[in-house]
C-alpha cells in the first residue's frame, strides 16, 4: 500500500501570513495514463471533506486562488497564502492513483 | 447541484448487519464511479471501497474485504454499502464520494455505531 505522510501534524498560524504543508508518498504517484491523482480535501470543523485541489495542482471552482497546489512523483506541498479565518480545519492529501486509496493522516490548521 | 444524500446508518450490534445507501442528484450518476470513505470518531479518513460507473470494477480496502459489498443501481441513481459481520472498529461516519480516483463531491455522511 502507498503511505502518505503529511507534515506537520499541526500549524499554527496568524491571520495574513502564509502556510504550507508537506506530503510525501511512497511510491510516485504518476498513473498509466500519465496523470497523478494526488488531491487535496479540507474538512472544517463539524462539517464534511470537501475537495480543493485535484491531479497536484489544479484548483477546484470556487476555491480562493490563495491556495496552491505543486510538487511531482512522490513529493507534493499545499501552500496557503494570507491565510483567513475561514481555512480553520485539517487538510488531507489523498492519493487515487493506486488502490488501496490512501489519505495522510491531515494538518490540522488552528489560527493563532 | 450535484448532491450525494446518505442514509441507512444507526447503532447495530457486533456481529449484525448494515445497509448504507447513498442517493445521487444533479449529475449523471451512471457516468461515475463511486467511493464510501469512512471517519472514526476523532480520526482521519479512511478509504472503504470504489466501484466504477458499471460495477465492472470494485476494489475494497483490506479491513472490510469479505464483510461489505459495494453495489450501486443507476436506474435508481443510488449506490449502497452491504455491511455484514460489523466490528466495534467499524463505527464511524461514512460518506460516499464521485470520482474513483480524486473525489470530487462528498456526501454529509451517516453515522454507523457498532456496540452491544
Amino acid at each position: 500500500d502507498i503511505v502518505m505522510t503529511q507534515t506537520p501534524l499541526s500549524l499554527s498560524v496568524a491571520i495574513g501570513q502564509s502556510a504550507s504543508i508537506s506530503c510525501k508518498s511512497s511510491q510516485s504517484l504518476k498513473y498509466s495514463d500519465g496523470k497523478t491523482y494526488l488531491n487535496w480535501v479540507f474538512q472544517s470543523p463539524g462539517q464534511s471533506p470537501k475537495r480543493l485541489i485535484y491531479q497536484v495542482s489544479k484548483l477546484d471552482s470556487g476555491v480562493p486562488d490563495r491556495f496552491s497546489g505543486t510538487g511531482s512523483e512522490t513529493d507534493f506541498t499545499l501552500k496557503i497564502s494570507r491565510v483567513e479565518a475561514e481555512d480553520l480545519g485539517v487538510y488531507y492529501c489523498c492519493q487515487g492513483s493506486y488502490s488501496p486509496l490512501t489519505f495522510g493522516s491531515g494538518t490540522k490548521l488552528e489560527i493563532k | 447541484e450535484v448532491q450525494l444524500v446518505e442514509s441507512g446508518g444507526g447503532l447495530v450490534q457486533p456481529g449484525r448487519s448494515l445497509k448504507l445507501s447513498c442517493l445521487a442528484s444533479g449529475f449523471t450518476f451512471s457516468n461515475y464511479g463511486m467511493n464510501w470513505i469512512r471517519q472514526a470518531p476523532g480520526k482521519g479518513l479512511e478509504w472503504v471501497a470504489s466501484i466504477s460507473s458499471s460495477s465492472s470494477y470494485i476494489y475494497y480496502a483490506d479491513t472490510v474485504k469479505g464483510r461489505f459489498t459495494i453495489s450501486r443501481d443507476n436506474a435508481k441513481n443510488t449506490l449502497y454499502l452491504q455491511m455484514t459481520s460489523l466490528r466495534s472498529e467499524d463505527t464511524a461516519l461514512y460518506y460516499c464520494a464521485r470520482r474513483r480516483m480524486d473525489f470530487d463531491y462528498w456526501g454529509q455522511g451517516v453515522m454507523v455505531t457498532v456496540s452491544s
